[in-house]
């Protein structure tokens, strides 16, 4: 039972436009959500999170938003650059649930020059 | 700068081996993880433990057992590797108050089984 799901394989995006990534969830109790970005060969690295009691939160080109009724956020970025080249991936954090994470499949995204 | 080291990059082993993939962190950190990462299927928890000799199941612990014997090192063990465990496996590690559960992962170990 995937309670994170990003049902977007992949995204590709041209350099300086917006790319949204998105992410659903299905457990009411999460209550921080946080997006990870990954580069080959290289393990996860955070993004840029949100809790549960806000509905956006921006860091430089990264916004991420919260609907909490749709159960759905995402992950803006813009503009798009090369480098932001990834697989991203979304995680939620279950209120009582300690420090574990529950992560989404992953979206790769290219940003085609 | 948080550094969270994986024995190996690349293993590969053979069908019933015992296989130990080895975790370091340097951050003094006590929350530590296994993941795998098969595509399609994002990042699995495996095990976890958040101290010393402790340790919990994740969501997909069959197969695996863990050990932390020292804070700073998690241990993975597939006592008799098979082919369906051929994956990307990452471990990581958090404070245990950090106010963003932010995990640091390490590098990965890629495990093909034979």
């Amino acid at each position: 039972d995937q309670q994170v799901k990003q049902n977007s394989p992949s995204l590709s995006v041209q350099e300086g436009r917006i790319s949204i990534l998105n992410c659903d969830y299905t457990n009411s109790m999460f209550d921080y959500f946080l997006w990870y970005k990954k580069y080959p060969a290289e393990g996860p690295t955070f993004l840029i999170s949100i809790s549960s009691i806000k509905d956006k939160n921006e860091d430089g080109r990264f916004t991420v938003f919260l609907n909490k009724s749709a159960k759905h956020l995402s992950l803006h970025i813009v503009p798009s650059q090369p480098g932001d080249s990834a697989v991203y991936f979304c995680a939620a954090r279950q209120r009582q649930g300690a420090q574990k994470l529950v992560f989404g499949q992953g979206t790769r995204l290219t940003i085609n020059p | 700068d948080v550094k969270v080291t994986q024995s190996s990059r690349y293993l590969v082993k053979r069908t019933g081996e015992k296989v130990f993939l080895e975790c370091v962190q340097d951050m003094d950190h006590e929350n530590m993880f296994w993941y795998r990462q098969d595509p399609g299927l994002g990042l699995r928890l495996i095990y976890f433990s958040y101290d010393v000799k402790m340790k919990e199941k994740g969501d997909i612990p069959e197969g695996y057992s863990v050990s932390r014997e020292k804070k700073e090192r998690f241990s993975l063990i597939l006592e008799s590797a098979s082919t369906n465990q051929t994956s990307m496996y990452l471990c990581a590690s958090s404070l245990f108050r950090d106010r963003n559960y932010e995990q640091y992962f390490g590098p990965g170990t890629r495990l093909t089984v034979t």
